[in-house]
Formats: C-alpha cells, structure tokens, sequence
C-alpha cells in the first residue's frame, strides 16, 4: 500500500517570501500523480497543483510550484511570494494510474502567513 | 459551478443514535467517497463508490456503511453513533480516468455525545 508523509505539522512564513512544504510517498508503482491540495479555515478543500510521474517537468501554477523528485520520492510544494490567503492547511495526496480511484493523502501542515 | 454539497454543516448526535450523512454532486461523477479528517492524522477513506449501489470499503470502514442509489447521491450511515465518531467528515466526487481532479464539499462536523 502507499503511503504519505509530511513532517512538518506546521509552517509559517512572512508575507511576501517564500515556503516550501515537504511530502515524501512510498510506492512501488512507476505510473502515478501527484497533488497538493488546500483547506483554508471553514472552508473547502481545492485542488492547488498536480503532478504526473511520467512527466519529468515539473508542475507550475502562478506562484505555487513543485519539486518532483521520483527516484528520492519527494514532492514539496514551494510558494512564492506568501500572500494571507494563503493561509491554510496544505495536504500532499497520491493517486496510482492502475484502475485503483482512492487518493491516498498526507497528515497535513498548517501554513501561517505572518502579516 | 461545480459543486459537491453535504446535508448538514454541524451536527451533534448523542451515543447510540442512528446517523444519516448526506452528499449530493452535480457534475455526474461515477466515483464518490467519504474521508474522515481527524488533526493529526489526515484524510482516511472510510467507504468509496464507483458506480450507483457499487461501494468498497475504504482504510476505516468500521462502524460504518454508506448507500448509492443515484448517481448523484452518496450517504454515509453511522448505524450506532460512538464517541469516537466525533469527527469532520468530508465527501468528494471525481470521474474515472487518469489523474481526475477529486472536488469536494464543505464538511460534516459530527459530535457525538
């Protein structure tokens, strides 16, 4: 089975600078995608970046990017330029590419925008 | 837009009673679920749907069961509540195929006393 980690439990950041968020995933799987999802307080989770295994670029979304490491099985989550809205709980998720539709997802870390 | 809607924002239920948890999407996706979230310990997949009265059991299904007899409408069903059901709950829904966004709702905050 995969699994998902996150160490960081929480974050914080200065408004304007950069964070990065570590995820790290075991699987033996070659074929797979990758997800940063966001939950603001009160508020629905939403779909931040996707990543796909096979694709050694590695995904942009305005000011959230990512760091696809395959063979170290890593997948951080770098945001620039902090903004408040920012602030949330920040989940890595997987998903494997064979007929399996479960997403597995991380622990969480909870991001702080400091004003 | 689309949208995944949960029947009740808070609930509170006292420790025995019978739980109806309701989730209804309009984007005609065939694969719904349902996710605990509990601080500390993430997102853990109670039950999933792939297609209306199919269901497999997910990471936690004890305690648990669900229903799908539309399409659109998935239920989560705490047969006998339990104090340590006191939880977010949290459905989602996504079409099958490779990479599928997953969409979710707001969230169910149960309390169980």
């Amino acid at each position: 089975a995969q699994t998902v980690t996150q160490s960081q439990p929480e974050m914080s950041v200065q408004e304007a600078e950069t964070v990065t968020l570590s995820c790290t995933y075991d699987t033996s799987e070659s074929d797979y995608y990758l997800f940063w999802y966001k939950q603001p307080p009160s508020r629905q989770m939403i779909l931040v970046i996707r990543q796909e295994a096979y694709k050694q670029q590695n995904a942009t979304e305005n000011r959230f990017s990512v760091n696809f490491q395959k063979a170290a099985k890593s997948f951080s989550l770098k945001i620039s330029d902090s903004q408040l809205g920012d602030a949330a709980m920040y989940f890595c998720a997987y998903l494997s590419n064979f007929g399996n539709e479960k997403l597995t997802f991380g622990t969480g870390t909870r991001l702080t925008i400091i004003p | 837009d689309v949208k995944v809607t949960q029947s009740s924002r808070y609930l509170v239920k006292r420790t025995g009673e019978k739980v109806f948890l309701e989730c209804v999407q309009d984007m005609d996706h065939e694969n719904m679920f349902w996710y605990r979230q509990d601080p500390g310990l993430g997102l853990r997949l109670i039950y999933f749907s792939y297609d209306v009265k199919m269901k497999e059991k997910g990471d936690i299904p004890e305690g648990y069961s669900v229903s799908r007899e539309k399409k659109e409408r998935f239920s989560l069903i705490l047969e006998s509540a339990s104090t340590n059901q006191t939880s977010m709950y949290l459905c989602a829904s996504r079409n099958t195929g490779a990479g599928g966004e997953l969409f979710f709702g707001e969230g169910s905050r149960l309390t169980v006393l």
